[in-house]
């Protein structure tokens, strides 16, 4: 089972709605990242946060929000977004990024559908 | 940057027999080569990883081989099961592209009882 949990499993929002998505780790990881992944295609990388710091974002939308409350906790911020945002957000964490060959542990998602 | 293809996109197979997926990368300064595999409606999980320092590693029914030479490395499953009916992604990264995952365009497998 999965180390890395994610709430809610589901979450239907309408364009002018403000939601989050929230992600939990207790492994002591300090990178933690944020993925999109659409129907029949890989993950897309979309933040990471390394040691509470945002590292990469992928030219992310503004209407997607990262936050890192602390080493254990990180959020997605969701507002005016658009059906075809519409997809699995993949929450995943590793050790660190400071070295090639840390393992990446993905949680099991947040399927978000936009009406 | 890196590039990752994996082939086949499809794999159908009889409960028992092996299985196997094909990935390439470009990228001559990576180093690391996870094996994903996601069930309906779930997260990717881990199955196995390879670095560039083994040229075999094995768990089990699965095993994952590397060619540094040619850029490539594949996943082996033998005595299938239903359960391994999955999507499956090969991945690569190095500290020469910020050590990011690039995942290959995913193989769904279905073993047929």
């Amino acid at each position: 089972d999965t180390e890395v949990t994610q709430t809610p499993k589901h979450l239907v929002m309408g364009m002018t709605n403000k939601k989050s998505l929230k992600c939990e780790q207790h492994m002591g990881h300090r990178a933690m990242y944020w993925y999109k992944q659409k129907a029949k295609k890989p993950p897309e990388l979309m933040f990471v946060y390394s040691y509470e710091k945002l590292s990469i974002n992928e030219s992310v939308p503004s209407r997607f929000s990262p936050e890192c409350p602390n080493s254990s906790l990180l959020n997605l911020h969701l507002h005016a977004l658009q059906p075809e945002d519409s997809a699995l957000y993949l929450c995943a964490s590793s050790r660190d990024r400071g070295f090639s060959g840390n393992t990446i542990y993905f949680g099991e998602g947040s399927w978000l559908t936009v009406v | 940057g890196e590039n990752v293809e994996q082939h086949p996109s499809t794999l159908s197979v009889q409960e028992g027999d092996s299985a196997v997926i094909k990935c390439t990368y470009s990228d001559s300064a990576s180093n690391y080569f996870p094996w994903y595999k996601q069930e309906l409606g779930k997260g990717p999980q881990l199955i196995i990883d390879i670095r560039s320092n083994v040229g075999e590693k094995k768990d089990q029914r699965i095993a994952v081989t590397l060619n540094k030479t040619a850029k490539h490395f594949s996943l082996h499953i033998t005595e299938t099961q239903p359960e391994d009916s999955a999507v499956y992604f090969c991945a690569a990264s190095g500290r020469a592209a910020g050590n990011k995952l690039t995942f290959g365009g995913g193989t769904r497998v279905l073993v047929k009882p």
